[in-house]
């Protein structure tokens, strides 16, 4: 099956720092994958669409100075949350299409702490 | 925009009791229907997903959904639960428009089922 992996699965950091995440699909090729925050006891939240080759699309609210979005190859996406703050803290996960199939299939999800 | 409503946002039950968790979305165009579940930390797993044909969709762990069309309405369903079954469900619609695609989720339902 499709399996997608996040790094790290969780981080600790000091507010003012930036925190990079990065998402890979392992056994597929994405052209497109989705990252999602999650805070407690909340749904997830779609942030933007990370497209291989070309600029993110950001939903609306999501500050994309804030959370840069790079989708360097076919098989990795990187979120990097600059200057995070305490309000910053939540799951971050993203996912990945599988062409042909139209399922989305998500990674482990990553734990932000900003201290 | 679409959007997608779960009724039920935490049930409890004993184990062997039957399951319906609630399901609403709202767009007018294609969409494909999935349930989630996220076990206690582990991340999102497929239940079950409704592309076209039965509107009666048979999942795993002896899950099941009933598409009805005309209530706009996604209805999970297990005859009967086990202690195993606690976790947290999330209903997904994507909405596909063209070569673009949408996920978005339902706020999540916690099952708590007591031995």
């Amino acid at each position: 099956g499709a399996v997608v992996s996040q790094h790290p699965s969780w981080v600790i950091c000091k507010s003012g720092t930036s925190v990079k995440i990065e998402c890979r699909s392992l056994d597929f090729q994405a052209t497109t994958m989705f990252w999602y925050r999650q805070f407690p006891k909340q749904s997830l939240m779609l942030m933007a669409t990370s497209n291989e080759g070309s600029k993110a699309t950001y939903e609306q609210g999501v500050e994309k100075d804030k959370f840069l979005i790079n989708h360097a190859s076919l098989t990795l996406s990187t979120l990097t949350v600059t200057s995070a703050h305490p309000e910053d803290s939540s799951f971050y996960i993203c996912s990945a299409p599988l062409l042909g199939v139209d399922e989305q299939f998500f990674g482990p999800g990553t734990r932000l702490t900003v201290l | 925009a679409q959007s997608v409503s779960q009724h039920n946002h935490h049930v409890i039950l004993s184990e062997a009791a039957s399951l319906e968790l609630g399901c609403n979305y709202s767009y007018g165009g294609t969409v494909n229907l999935f349930w989630y579940v996220q076990y206690p930390g582990q991340h999102l797993q497929l239940l079950l997903k409704y592309f076209s044909g039965d509107p009666l969709v048979k999942g795993i762990k002896g899950f099941e959904a009933e598409f009805i069309k005309s209530k706009f309405s996604f209805n999970l369903r297990k005859p009967s639960v086990q202690w195993s079954d606690t976790a947290e469900y999330f209903c997904a619609v994507n909405a596909r428009s063209g070569g673009y695609q949408k996920v978005t989720f339902g706020i999540g339902t916690k099952l708590q089922v007591i031995p």
